[in-house]
């Protein structure tokens, strides 16, 4: 099993509709999570983090996080052409010092 | 506005040359890390560094080696290049207190 697991698409969405990525990991130990945004032939970059149980929303973007469950998710409201891109999932670990586990990316589409 | 460049955005080499992947970012960040990017397989560690003169081997270190003789500046080193050593190579930094990566533009190596 993969330690960080994600769908890898591609997910088509109509542009103004709600797009959700989904993300699941195996270490019950993981402290905070990422979601990074990646066009195609650029480098990642972060659109959100999330530490704790719950909700966390910016802007357009709402991260979910279940530490039962062990997933943690990505709505993009009023989803637009621009959003369309690769969305990495990390999630850091204990191990020695913090170590950063990336899954391997859901590509979005969102059709004008 | 925060910054890790990379010495090269193309490289093609040939089969047992020796390569290398610099990487410099001006954040005064302590800990900095290679990775490698390839389809369906996620970003993946190479090599990590905490700090000055210290590196820590990540989940597929063979065949490659760093380098970190400056805070700003880490390494990497295809000792004798490989086909199977084609990928994206992005660098990576971060502060310990803040995990938040900070991604360079990538390299894209072509082993011939």
């Amino acid at each position: 099993q993969k330690e960080v697991e994600q769908n890898s698409g591609p997910l088509s969405v109509p542009e103004g509709a709600i797009a959700s990525l989904n993300c699941t990991y195996s270490d019950r130990g993981s402290q905070s999570f990422f979601w990074y945004r990646q066009y195609s032939g650029k480098s990642p970059e972060l659109i959100m983090f999330i530490y704790s149980n719950g909700d966390k929303e910016d802007g357009r973007f709402t991260a979910q996080l279940n530490k039962a469950s062990q997933y943690v998710s990505l709505l993009i409201r009023d989803s637009q052409p621009s959003d369309s891109a690769t969305y990495l999932c990390a999630v850091n670990i204990q191990a020695g010092g913090f170590k950063t586990i990336f899954g391997a990316g859901t590509r979005l589409f969102v059709k004008a | 506005d925060v910054k890790v460049t990379q010495s090269s955005r193309y490289l093609v080499k040939r089969t047992g040359e020796k390569v290398f992947l610099e990487c410099v970012q001006d954040m005064d960040h302590e800990n900095m890390f290679w990775y490698r990017q390839d389809p369906g397989l996620g970003l993946r560690l190479i090599y990590f560094s905490y700090d000055v003169k210290m590196k820590e081997k990540g989940d597929i270190p063979e065949g490659y080696s760093v380098s970190r003789e400056k805070k700003e500046r880490f390494s990497l080193i295809l000792e004798s290049a490989s086909t199977n050593q084609t990928s994206m190579y992005l660098c990576a930094s971060n502060r310990r207190a803040n995990n938040e990566q900070f991604f360079g533009p990538g390299t894209r190596l072509t082993v011939l």
